[in-house]
């Protein structure tokens, strides 16, 4: 298994709150994902990286920020939780090479609950 | 844009075979994509085909790839009970980095 660990895995927060969730990479690959996963929905891209400090948004960005100062680390912060961010959370990586396949190697996920 | 649609539920005795179809807006594909997930994991590519095969087949694994109606389908042949989880079909375009996922389908296989 790729060697992607997120955390927390579970954590439960109250509306307005502030959370940081943390995902971490041994595979030193180029690229970070965070997605979340939520019922009818699949799987739908917040943010990536494609690079130390060089972040781009997806299609569902809106009350979230990332941050990435370091190869491995890539951080995703609610600035001010709210119930419709309850959700779960995966971090996926891949080493995107021009006109190769993009094999994402996914995290566990983090179960994101906002009261 | 982009769009990725698939069925939601789809259920078959253990032997039978699977199909789990797909379809995709973008005709700019370059390659698109199975991921198989288990309960409580994260996703898990399956298997994959480039925009300009028809068919690709890995042991149980069928891909068919009908690109005039951007139909993409997944035959399992020989289901078993382990193979019960949900399936995401994913598309990804030059000019993007990252994936578009479908909406998954939950394979239930019934003993």
């Amino acid at each position: 298994d790729a060697g992607i660990t997120q955390s927390p895995r579970h954590k439960v927060t109250e509306t307005g709150t502030p959370v940081t969730l943390r995902c971490h990479q041994t595979e030193n690959h180029r690229y970070m994902y965070w997605y979340r996963q939520d019922p009818g929905h699949g799987l739908r891209l917040i943010h990536y990286s494609y690079g130390v400090k060089d972040t781009d948004k997806g299609e569902v960005s809106d009350g979230y920020s990332v941050s990435r100062s370091k190869t491995e680390d890539f951080l995703l912060t609610l600035e001010s939780a709210t119930s419709s961010q309850t959700s779960v959370y995966f971090c996926a990586i891949s080493e995107l090479q021009r006109g190769r396949y993009n094999e994402q190697f996914f995290g566990p996920g983090t179960r994101l609950t906002v009261l | 844009g982009e769009d990725v649609e698939q069925s939601l539920f789809l259920s078959v005795r253990e032997g039978d075979s699977s199909v789990i179809n797909c379809t995709y807006t973008d005709s700019s594909s370059t390659y698109l994509y199975w991921y198989k997930q288990e309960p409580g994991a994260g996703l898990q590519l399956l298997t994959y085909i480039f925009s300009n095969m028809d068919m690709k087949q890995d042991q149980r694994l069928t891909v068919l790839l009908n690109k005039k109606d951007k139909h993409l389908s997944l035959r399992i042949a020989d289901t078993q009970t382990g193979d019960s989880a949900i399936y995401f079909c994913a598309e990804s375009i030059r000019s993007r980095r990252a994936l578009t996922f479908g909406s998954g389908t939950r394979l239930q296989v019934q003993p």
